[in-house]
């Protein structure tokens, strides 16, 4: 069973402040995204990074897939309130039709 | 283009009681994923349907079912429910099946068994 372990559980820092959290596996995965959920909604997904060592950025974020496509990182620069949310990974084994494997997640508060 | 719906939103069931869930996902979407999220677990990969066939499932008892129609409509049953079924059942709509595809969710439906 592969699993994904995200760090921290969560997070409450101040607007302006930069943080990371992380998303760690044993298993290598063809495929990793990050997905957005805030409070009564379904996540939202943020980006997929598909090759080891690749970076992406959105905005004030940035993605990162570790080079063995182990792990990921997700970068938030000068964090605002609008960021508050649900970070969830969730990787693919690849290959045929198969289900995401999720993180449970990194609770995020920015406060004003 | 209209997002995932899912209906009903909310729903309060007895232990023992059946339900059924639906989903609809967005316009020429052919695969529908749904999902169990609880606070403990997570989110955990209940079963995949695209073009009417189901594609994968997850790790969950028989009393867990789906189908899917003509039309990509998706709708998940439930049966002889137990307190632990209490959670956000998400459904997720993507154009392509297999590993990677980017998936659309819905808002999901919250249920509670009592």
């Amino acid at each position: 069973t592969q699993l994904l372990e995200q760090s921290p559980q969560f997070l409450s820092i101040q607007e302006g402040e930069n943080l990371t959290v992380y998303c760690n596996s044993s298993s290598v995965f063809s495929s990793l995204q990050w997905y957005r959920q805030e409070p009564g909604e379904g996540p939202v997904l943020l980006v997929t990074v598909v090759t080891g060592g690749e970076v992406k950025k959105l905005k004030r974020l940035t993605f990162q897939f570790g080079d063995a496509r182990k792990d990921s990182s997700l970068h938030i620069t000068a964090a605002q309130p609008g960021d508050t949310g649900l970070y969830l990974c969730a990787g693919s084994s690849g290959g045929g039709a198969d289900g995401l494997t999720f993180g449970k997640g990194t609770h995020l508060i920015i406060q004003p | 283009k209209a997002g995932v719906t899912q209906t009903p939103r909310y729903l309060i069931k007895t232990r023992g009681q059946q339900v059924t869930l639906s989903c609809s996902p967005i316009s020429g979407h052919r695969s529908v994923s749904w999902y169990q999220q609880t606070p403990g677990q997570g989110l955990q990969f209940l079963f995949e349907y695209f073009s009417e066939t189901q594609r994968n499932k997850g790790n969950f008892p028989g009393r867990f079912s789906g189908r899917q129609f003509s039309n990509s409509r998706s709708e998940m049953n439930v049966s002889t429910l137990e307190l632990g079924d209490s959670a956000l059942y998400l459904c997720a709509s993507s154009s392509r099946t297999g590993g990677g595809r980017e998936q659309y969710f819905g808002p999901g439906t919250r249920l509670t068994v009592t």
